[in-house]
């Protein structure tokens, strides 16, 4: 079955450290993963995704199928990173999305 | 563009009772997908719908339910309801529900059944 494991439920880091949130995922096919992030108040929205290689507000993930993982990264953490973090994976192309548990990322001043 | 609106943004109910959730998607949005979110099992995939078709389906008894209607608005309903029924209800809606599109996720509607 599909499954996507965030290993931490709680983080926190110090401004301008670097922030690490792993996430490791389940499936046998090509996957796509997803970060989404949740801030105070605000509804749930898509930060990046795998297949844009891309990096948003300093945010980069790297797709490791040898690992499974697909873990996020930011070298120099800010305080408006503070917000819950979840990883996704979405398989066969389907709208269908499921998600790890989330992490709540903590940047202390 | 207007977001994903979800209404009512709170509901309260009691066991045995069935309840009816609407969702407007933003506007040329085709697909509609809903979510449950709770402590417990977090964020869970209950249906999608494209086109006012059911199209994927998660792992729900059939007491969870959807529809989506000709101008792409969709509703769920939950029948009998239990106290495990208490959770946010998302719903996301995307273009076509295709591979390169993204998913905008709704306020929510917090559900609390008593």
């Amino acid at each position: 079955a599909q499954r996507v494991t965030q290993p931490e439920k709680l983080l926190s880091v110090f401004k301008g450290a670097p922030v690490e949130l792993k996430c490791n995922y389940s499936y046998s096919g090509s996957p796509e993963l997803f970060w989404y992030v949740q801030y105070s108040r605000q509804r749930l929205q898509l930060l990046l995704r795998h297949i844009s290689r891309e990096s948003i507000k300093g945010f980069t993930a790297d797709l490791n199928k040898g690992e499974t993982s697909f873990h996020l990264k930011k070298p120099f953490a800010q305080e408006e990173d503070s917000a819950m973090y979840y990883c996704a994976l979405r398989y066969q192309g389907a709208q269908k999305l499921v998600f790890g548990q989330g992490t709540r990322l903590t940047i202390n001043p | 563009k207007a977001g994903v609106t979800q209404t009512p943004r709170y509901l309260i109910k009691t066991r045995g009772q069935q309840v009816t959730l609407s969702c407007s998607p933003i506007s040329g949005h085709r697909s509609v997908s809903w979510y449950q979110q709770t402590p417990g099992q977090g964020l869970q995939f209950l249906f999608e719908y494209f086109s006012e078709t059911q199209r994927n389906k998660g792992n729900f008894p059939g007491r969870f339910s959807g529809r989506q209607f000709s101008n792409s608005r969709s509703e769920m309903n939950v029948s009998t309801l239990e106290l495990g029924d208490s959770a946010l209800y998302l719903c996301a809606s995307s273009l076509f529900g295709g591979a390169a599109d993204t998913q905008y996720f709704g306020p929510g509607t917090r559900l609390t059944v008593l």
